[in-house]
């Protein structure tokens, strides 16, 4: 499916410098959720959110990182102060529930890569 | 918190092969148990899912998945694989009621034509 849409899908930073990604739910889907892929590892769960409403963040890293999901637009996951650790590929899923009987769609992930 | 593990990360196998990979996972209540495939360049997309009834699912593309209880397994399996299966497979895991998930580090497997 082509229905969730994360961008950009490559983004290179400095370090110090602020990430912002952004993920358009597929149509009709309020439940976001973000995971992070460090090389060589699974997707990690970060963040879910629902419109206007962070609902888990028990995966987000405590400092640099936070997410917001408006009532209109994108979800953003923004990474301050970004480090090589942050280095990963980012992705987003969408769904219209949070029960697993409500599948979770992927998008095709944002890889961020700091030098 | 749940954890996932997938075993032979790099699997290479011949076209009509059977392929199977295994997965197991550390958690003792009620679980949702999933598999994705990755194709190169595309986004994850659902093979097959486990939440209650026969243990045996049937995906997509072929693939069957089997949950055993006793042995914190859902391994997935095909007959014969073709050269499209070429892609990196998860397995996932989710507590009852919920949709977050637990990811395995993937299989990345490559069939030869």
């Amino acid at each position: 499916n082509a229905g969730v849409m994360q961008n950009p899908r490559h983004l290179v930073r400095r370090r110090g410098q602020e990430a912002r990604l952004r993920c358009s739910p597929m149509k009709g889907h309020s439940h976001v959720y973000w995971y992070r892929q460090l090389p060589e590892e699974g997707l990690k769960f970060m963040v879910y959110l629902q419109k206007e409403n962070i609902i888990d963040e028990s995966g987000m890293p405590k400092e640099r990182f936070s997410a917001e999901f408006p009532k209109e637009g994108p979800s953003i996951l923004r990474i301050q102060q970004v480090v090589r650790g942050d280095s990963a590929a980012y992705f987003c899923a969408s769904s219209q529930g949070e029960s697993p009987l409500a599948e979770a769609f992927f998008g095709q992930g944002t890889r961020l890569t700091v030098v | 918190a749940q954890s996932v593990s997938q075993h032979n990360h790099h699997v290479i196998l011949s076209e009509a092969a059977s392929l199977e990979l295994g997965c197991n996972y550390s958690y003792g209540g009620t679980v949702n148990l999933f598999w994705y495939v990755q194709y190169p360049g595309q986004h994850l997309q659902l093979l097959l899912k486990y939440f209650s009834g026969d243990p045996l699912v049937k995906g997509i593309k072929g693939f069957e998945a089997e949950f055993i209880k006793s042995k914190f397994s859902f391994n997935l399996r095909k007959p014969s694989v073709q050269w499209s299966d070429t892609a990196e497979y998860f397995c996932a895991v989710s507590s009852y009621g919920n949709n977050r998930l637990a990811f395995g580090k993937g299989n990345q497997v490559v069939v030869i034509p």
